[in-house]
């Protein structure tokens, strides 16, 4: 089984300011999947990155990039130059394996303001 | 070519009475799952499918609450007399193994137990 910790509850940054969201996982699986997903007002989960437990090489796409320690067992999400429209609830959600399911953390509330 | 579709995307009920939630997941998607996620409350799995068959059932919450799916598509939540604590969104989600274990989820079916 899994456990995530996501400990900011909520984060608010002005507009063009790098936010970074962290998340902290527990597991006994050796290997496992790490996820990021952002749910804006209006409800869907929109999939934003996967990370394989096996390649903790960090990479950046667009204004995204993450931070995978598999030795702190942390995932962090970082937004560079945030807009308005980041503006979401993101979760980070672990996977022990293929057949398993996600398990998601309570989510951090992000607030981009003008 | 659509994403996961959920319907109905409201559903205002009276308690007692049952309700049927149905998801079709994106075409070609051999795993789904069911997702709860009540107001002020994290994401809840219900359910799991491998094709048609059930190999995780542990967040089912009562035995009010049942799911099917049938030829390996299109799935359907069912919650027999409903309760004011099942109020909440229904999130259905679909998989395609060959893809490599990304889960993209529907817009939610809102029910509202009056």
């Amino acid at each position: 089984a899994q456990k995530v910790t996501q400990a900011q509850t909520e984060i608010s940054v002005v507009e063009k300011e790098d936010v970074t969201l962290d998340c902290v996982y527990e597991t006994r699986d050796t290997t496992y999947y790490l996820f990021w997903y952002k749910q804006p007002p209006s409800g869907e989960l929109v999939f934003l990155i996967r990370r394989n437990s096996f390649d903790e090489q960090n990479e950046i796409s667009g204004r995204y990039s993450w931070n995978f320690q598999k030795s702190t067992s942390s995932f962090n999400f970082t937004i560079t130059a945030s807009q308005v429209v980041d503006s979401a609830v993101y979760f980070c959600a672990p996977r022990g394996g293929a057949a398993s399911k996600l398990t998601f953390g309570t989510g951090t509330r992000l607030q981009v303001t003008l | 070519g659509a994403g996961v579709s959920q319907s109905p995307s409201n559903k205002v009920t009276e308690k007692g009475k049952d309700v049927e939630l149905r998801c079709d997941p994106i075409s070609g998607h051999t795993a789904l799952y069911w997702y709860r996620q009540s107001l002020g409350q994290g994401l809840e799995f219900l359910i799991y499918f491998q094709g048609n068959s059930a190999p995780d059932k542990s967040g089912l919450p009562s035995d009010r609450f049942s799911a099917e799916r049938t030829g390996g598509s299109v799935s359907t939540l069912t919650i027999q007399r409903t309760q004011q604590e099942d109020s909440a969104v229904y999130l259905c989600a679909s998989e395609d193994r060959a893809y490599g274990n990304t889960i993209y989820f529907g817009e939610g079916s809102w029910l509202t137990v009056v």
